[in-house]
């Protein structure tokens, strides 16, 4: 079984702060991770992925994430928010099922805020 | 990379009125996924679909209510049937990485999404 939680609905920040996104997962497999950001009124955009090879996964638009398998965590960041950046942002683990498909698990997401 | 589109992109219903929504993949695809996002909600699963094959629903979804065609690898289409105001969600498709020949094993990749609004 697997399952996600993220930890903050809304997350507010001024432009040029940094930002921070939480996230914990449980798996009873060894899981891949994903991060993905939804604008208003559009789809899903992958934003990174983690799959063992590094702890540390940079994405697209200047965002990372730290795999922590000690504290099951896989947190999003960015150095800089920008006013684009204002978003829904789910993280999402996905780990092989019986049968051997993959498929995933969302978050309830997080409402990321970027004020001027 | 591949290009998934839906039809329509959004719509307004009447409530016991069905609507049909397709989504085309310009690569074939072995697994589509149809999901729900209620308003302000997260992604939950409503079906997998496979070509050849009846689809195959999660718990809470039913084909009486969400039939799913899937007559070739590229296309497939999900009807909302009968419908009421509760059904009022975005409903998105998704394939799988590998299907579209990506490196990215395992991953999702989205459709826009169909924004139904159920009167």
């Amino acid at each position: 079984a697997q399952s996600v939680t993220q930890l903050d609905s809304h997350v507010s920040v001024s432009e040029g702060t940094p930002v921070l996104l939480r996230c914990n997962y449980s798996s009873s497999y060894s899981p891949s991770l994903f991060w993905y950001v939804q604008h208003p009124n559009k789809g899903l955009q992958l934003l990174l992925k983690y799959t063992s090879a590094a702890t540390l996964v940079k994405g697209i638009n200047g965002f990372e994430a730290e795999f922590k398998k000690s504290e099951t965590s896989f947190h999003l960041t960015k150095p800089s928010a920008h006013m684009s950046d204002a978003a829904e942002y789910f993280c999402v683990v996905s780990d092989r099922a019986s049968g051997g498909s993959y498929i995933p698990t969302f978050g309830r997401g997080t409402s990321l805020i970027v004020h001027p | 990379s591949a290009v998934i589109s839906q039809k329509p992109s959004r719509d307004i219903c009447q409530r016991g009125t069905s609507l049909t929504i397709q989504c085309q993949v310009d690569s074939q695809v072995t697994m589509m996924f149809w999901y729900r996002q209620q308003p302000g909600q997260s992604l939950t699963l409503i079906a997998t679909a496979n070509q050849g094959s009846e689809a195959t629903y999660e718990s809470g979804f039913v084909i009486d209510k969400f039939p799913i065609s899937r007559p070739n690898l590229t296309f497939s289409t999900l009807t909302v049937s009968n419908m009421s105001p509760e059904d009022s969600s975005i409903y998105l498709c998704s394939v799988e990485g590998t299907s579209l020949g990506m490196d990215l094993t395992d991953t999702q990749y989205f459709g826009p999404g169909t924004r139904l609004t159920v009167l």
